[in-house]
């Protein structure tokens, strides 16, 4: 089956440092997404992705956040000035046209000390 | 309702028995419902979704079920087994405020444990 990947598994970084996470869709999808899960809760929307642009945003993604396709294979979301509030999993995901299911990662666990 | 802080419902169900997964959705407006499977330390999962326009759908062991009348959307596992714990989140999906685009909306997830 094919697969999204992320990279890193795992980032600590001190608070107010930037991060960037990144992700490979799946080839041929379209659409993407990024989400984000606290410890222990519901998997929470960021952001949606298509043509080049953000289509959709949650309250979550302040100004603090941006997503970025540097390349036809990457998409990367950053935060620029990191909070303890940010310490998460991070998911990114990717659908295809016309399809329903979004194939996700397997997250990256984000710990700001 | 909305679960917050640390404790998620948990189900616990003896390993071949049947077990059902239960959610309350709220966005009439959603096309489809989806049931996510998330194992520890991993990504959710795509298990079965359902359109708005059904009622029932089946797949391998598993059965969706979706009442509209009060929003309800259940899962149902057969011959429940070990490798089946893990939280289980219902979704619904719909199209985005911009119009034409597609977000996968997740509701609280239910641990289930399998007793082997």
């Amino acid at each position: 089956e094919p697969e999204v990947t992320q990279t890193p598994s795992h980032q600590v970084t001190q608070m107010g440092q930037e991060v960037i996470l990144r992700c490979v869709p799946i080839s041929n999808h379209l659409y993407f997404y990024w989400y984000r899960q606290i410890l222990g809760q519901k998997v929470e929307f960021l952001v949606s992705f298509y043509n080049n642009e953000i289509s959709e945003k949650s309250e979550i993604f302040d100004d603090q956040f941006s997503v970025e396709r540097p390349d036809g294979s990457n998409f990367t979301l950053k935060i620029r000035s990191t909070k303890l509030e940010d310490s998460a999993m991070y998911f990114c995901a990717s659908r295809g046209t016309g399809r329903i299911r979004a194939f996700f990662g397997q997250g990256t666990r984000l710990t700001v000390v | 309702g909305e679960s917050v802080g640390l404790h998620l419902p948990t189900l616990s169900v003896q390993e071949g028995d049947n077990s059902i997964i239960n959610c309350a959705y709220s966005n009439s407006a959603s096309d489809y419902f989806i049931w996510y499977k998330q194992e520890s330390g991993k990504g959710p999962q795509f298990i079965i979704d359902i359109r708005s326009n059904m009622d029932k759908r089946q797949g391998q062991r598993v059965t969706v079920l979706l009442n509209k009348t009060v929003k309800h959307l259940s899962l149902q596992i057969a011959a429940t087994q070990p490798g089946d714990s893990a939280v289980y989140f219902c979704a619904e999906n719909m199209k985005e405020n911009s119009g034409g685009y597609q977000k996968v909306t997740f509701g609280t997830g239910t641990k289930l444990q399998v007793i082997p």
